[in-house]
């Protein structure tokens, strides 16, 4: 099975503060995601990546950045956290395949940013 | 993606087959319909998917209209642990790069009764 980690699944940090979040795959995907999920707004996609030191901004970019040194990781950061980013923060995974493209997530970060 | 429409929740009883609807009118010929489902506090986790032919794999089976204009899910035997919001979509094969990210309606919240 797939398997998707992230780093924590419970947050707490204070406004302005540097915040690293981490997930790993395990299934070799060349696709990784990371999202954002708010009640009344669903699921946001944040930035891509397709291959390692590749990334895309996704639907909501701004106060966010990516890295991906390695394939099987792929992290957030919010360079300078602020209230609006309380969310829960979801990782995804895809293998490159156009005929199924069938993501798989990880269990989700709940970050609180006060 | 095309726009898909589904009941805001449904009802069953344990163990019982449950059969949740999906319309998707608007679908064009290079579409996959695909079902996603989110337990609470879960990250949304890969159901199904298919393009023109009934589909099953262990987790549910895809029944999909001649016509494809709509689709139905189906849970042969319910137990507790598949009370979840319930997604179906759209997801063009041609597409790829930011499109390959997910966007999901409100879905169908599947209750089940012991």
């Amino acid at each position: 099975d797939v398997k998707v980690t992230q780093s924590s699944r419970y947050l707490v940090k204070r406004t302005g503060e540097k915040v690293f979040l981490e997930c790993v795959q395990d299934m070799d995907h060349e696709n990784m995601f990371w999202y954002r999920q708010d009640p009344g707004l669903g699921l946001r996609l944040i930035y891509f990546s397709y291959d390692v030191k590749m990334k895309e901004k996704g639907d909501i970019p701004e106060g966010y950045s990516v890295s991906r040194e390695k394939k099987e990781r792929f992290s957030l950061i919010l360079e300078s956290a602020s209230t609006n980013q309380t969310s829960m923060y979801l990782c995804a995974s895809a293998v490159w395949d156009k005929a199924s493209r069938e993501q798989y997530f990880g269990p989700g970060t709940r970050l609180t940013v006060t | 993606d095309a726009k898909t429409t589904q009941p805001n929740s449904m009802e069953s009883n344990e163990e019982e087959p449950v059969h949740l609807p999906c319309n998707h009118s608007t679908i064009s010929g290079t579409d996959y319909i695909h079902w996603y489902r989110q337990l609470p506090s879960q990250g949304p986790e890969y159901v199904i998917h298919g393009l023109t032919s009934n589909v099953n794999n262990r987790m549910a089976s895809l029944a999909i209209a001649e016509d494809r204009k709509s689709s139905t899910l189906i849970l042969h035997r319910a137990t507790l642990r598949d009370a979840a919001v319930y997604y179906c979509i759209l997801r063009d094969r041609n597409s790829g790069g930011g499109a390959d990210g997910l966007t999901f309606g409100k879905g169908t919240h599947l209750i089940i009764q012991p």
